[in-house]
């Protein structure tokens, strides 16, 4: 059965620092990893995914992500982060068969205090 | 801009009574999918369709929910008779293709059960 954690429950950051959101997974074979940001009282929208190849992967707003199989992590990363980053960020998994769904973590909220 | 639009984004309603969400897919996606969010239990997929066709409804509890498509424009989702324990945020969302990589989430629905 395939599985995401993410062991933050929060992760607070002063503006300007790098940020880390960690992710990791659980899933028979390779796996296809995403990253979503939720905003509050809006519905969830994507951010990244990795399905192949580079191990570094670049999204939206400036977010990457680096998937690392021997640690079977997916880290949600950015180099300067700004107070507009602060919402609930979710990591999600599946496995490559056909009729795989995607499974979500618990969710992490990011706060980025000026 | 192509958006997944939900209907109601709201509902009150008694205890016993039925509810009906709506959702649109965005235009020639052809994969949909039924969320709740709650505080205690995160964000669960309920149910999801490609092509009009349920694939795995494995998370709804089969007893008072049901999720259709009546057409390819139109996914609905309901619960008779409705109890507190419903109360909670309602995504749906929609996807492309046989994998469906990126979701695409409506604004969601905030059901409360008095």
């Amino acid at each position: 059965a395939q599985s995401v954690a993410q062991p933050e429950d929060q992760v607070n950051v002063a503006e300007g620092n790098p940020l880390t959101v960690k992710c990791t997974y659980s899933v028979s074979g390779n796996p296809y990893l995403f990253w979503y940001v939720q905003y509050p009282n809006r519905g969830l929208q994507f951010l990244l995914k990795y399905i192949t190849g580079d191990n570094l992967v670049k999204g939206s707003y400036g977010f990457e992500a680096e998937f690392n199989k021997s640690q079977t992590s997916f880290h949600l990363k950015k180099p300067s982060a700004l107070v507009s980053d602060s919402a609930l960020y979710f990591c999600a998994v599946r496995d490559r068969s056909s009729a795989s769904k995607i499974i979500f973590g618990s969710g992490t909220r990011l706060s980025i205090r000026p | 801009d192509a958006r997944v639009t939900q209907t109601p984004r709201h509902k009150v309603t008694e205890m016993g009574q039925e509810v009906t969400m709506r959702c649109q897919p965005i235009l020639g996606h052809n994969t949909v999918f039924w969320y709740r969010q709650t505080m205690m239990q995160g964000l669960e997929l309920l149910a999801y369709f490609r092509n009009r066709a349920p694939l795995d409804d494995s998370g709804m509890p089969k007893d008072r929910f049901s999720a259709e498509m009546p057409d390819a424009t139109l996914a609905t989702l309901k619960i008779q008779p409705s109890e507190p324990r419903d109360s909670a945020v309602y995504f749906c969302a929609s996807g492309l293709g046989q994998d469906s990589y990126e979701q695409y989430f409506g604004p969601g629905t905030r059901l409360t059960v008095t």
